[in-house]
């Protein structure tokens, strides 16, 4: 296992289409972030699940979108009827969950979404 | 809404420079901070995880120090090398509601041969 990976790493749709980006993180790893980047601006967290329990969830995310993590390994996130503003890349960090703030994130490299 | 500026946006410095940029966060509900680096088509990359007030961190020529009650953090890069060009993200760690991560804008580094 050499880190966290995201499929695919580039998708192009057309507007009102769904899409579903895949993260398949680290093996050991119990939390699983989903996070949106545009062009200027910091990562932007949409979620965060512990195991299979998604904990936390973004007021800035709509019922557009929504993200699973059966069994607590993979993760999908999805979006449906997809608009122009959806348009950035997402990132997918997994971490083991150490209390204490000790816990580093580690990234996958991202799905950027370009929506027409 | 929680905010966590960093500053400069951007700065370009000559190869052997020592340069410095810096995390604002808010003061309060404070959990952790962390230091991530991320180049151009790679994926961001941790640098610290910083938790403690007065805590110093040191990799090689970067270094970091935090101050919880101000609400800052410092990133230092001495004798800064092209290699050292990328985005230096803050991301400040918060119990405000649930726990969660907000990170800055970043701070995008260009090192000149």
């Amino acid at each position: 296992d050499t880190g966290v990976s995201q499929n695919p790493r580039h998708k192009i749709t057309k507007r009102g289409q769904n899409v579903t980006f895949r993260c398949d993180p680290i093996s050991e790893h119990n939390r699983l972030y989903w996070y949106r980047q545009t062009l200027g601006q910091g990562p932007e967290f949409l979620t965060y699940f512990q195991n299979e329990a998604q904990l936390e969830k973004s007021r800035l995310l709509s019922d557009r979108f929504s993200a699973e993590r059966p069994k607590g390994s993979f993760s999908t996130l999805e979006i449906q009827r997809t608009e122009q503003g959806d348009s950035a890349m997402y990132l997918c960090a997994s971490s083991f969950g150490l209390a204490g703030g000790q816990d580093t994130q580690y990234f996958g490299p991202g799905t950027r979404l370009t929506v027409l | 809404i929680l905010n966590v500026e960093q500053s400069p946006q951007s700065l370009h410095v000559q190869e052997g420079d020592s340069t410095n940029f810096t995390c604002s966060f808010p003061s309060s509900n404070f959990y952790a901070l962390h230091w991530y680096r991320w180049e151009t088509a790679k994926s961001p990359e941790a640098l610290f995880v910083m938790t403690l007030n007065g805590d110093e961190k040191k990799k090689g020529r970067i270094s970091a120090t935090l101050n919880t009650k101000e609400g800052y953090s410092y990133l230092y890069i001495k004798g800064s090398q092209p290699e050292d060009s990328a985005t230096y993200l803050c991301a400040f760690g918060t119990t405000s509601g649930t726990y969660k991560y907000i990170f800055g804008t970043g701070t995008r580094l260009k090192v000149l041969a």
